[in-house]
């Protein structure tokens, strides 16, 4: 069955500092690949998806992330993040023929000045 | 805009009560998803439904069944709500594919005493 793994629970970065997010999944198919952020009190909102192509994506909110097959991984990552980014991250999984969208069990990050 | 609608923001109910989630979309899309969050366990799938009358059994449907009688309307029914089931449920639409994003709605806060 298809899984998600976030082994980051809690991540606190100073602002104006890198961010990276892990996110490793298991399947044997290709994935679609996709980061949803949830900020306090907000609903969930998509920052980027990857089905093909690039494996480098662009996302909103200046994210990006990478897909790397060899080590099933979607990793993403800020240059420099701000107090607005404090919020918890969810990575996510589907394959193409399973309606299914599998979710990680999230990264809450925290922002300190 | 698309609009997914969750009827209650916030629900109180008493153990063994028979309980309605209601979600309303305005649009016409096959694909809607019950989900429920909990801290810790992140998003975790218990229905889906890719048109009227069809459903599928996500990661955790035991204690939960749904109905999907018109398009535009998906119910989540706890049949016996028990202690458990407190947690905050998310219904979502897929535009398209597998490859699109999820647009959720605001989410309903389910308590059960």
């Amino acid at each position: 069955a298809q899984s998600v793994t976030q082994p980051d629970i809690h991540i606190t970065v100073s602002e104006g500092a890198s961010l990276e997010l892990r996110c490793n999944y298991s399947y044997g198919a290709t994935p679609y690949l996709f980061w949803y952020v949830q900020s306090p009190g907000q609903g969930l909102q998509l920052l980027l998806k990857y089905f093909s192509g690039d494996t480098l994506v662009q996302g909103i909110k200046g994210f990006e992330a990478e897909f790397k097959r060899s080590q099933s991984s979607f990793n993403l990552r800020k240059p420099s993040v701000h107090w607005s980014d404090a919020a918890e991250y969810f990575c996510a999984v589907a394959f193409f023929g399973n309606e299914k969208l599998t979710f990680g069990t999230g990264t809450r990050l925290t922002i300190i000045p | 805009d698309v609009k997914v609608t969750q009827s209650s923001r916030y629900l109180v109910k008493r153990t063994g009560e028979k309980v309605f989630l209601e979600c309303v979309q305005d649009m016409d899309h096959e694909n809607m998803f019950w989900y429920r969050q909990d801290p810790g366990l992140g998003l975790r799938l218990i229905y889906f439904s890719y048109d009227v009358k069809m459903k599928e059994k996500g990661d955790i449907p035991e204690g939960y069944s749904v109905s999907r009688e018109k398009k535009e309307r998906f119910s989540l029914i706890l049949e016996s709500a028990s202690t458990n089931q407190t947690s905050m449920y998310l219904c979502a639409i897929r535009l398209g594919s597998t490859n699109e994003k999820l647009f959720f709605g605001s989410g309903t806060q389910l308590s059960v005493l």
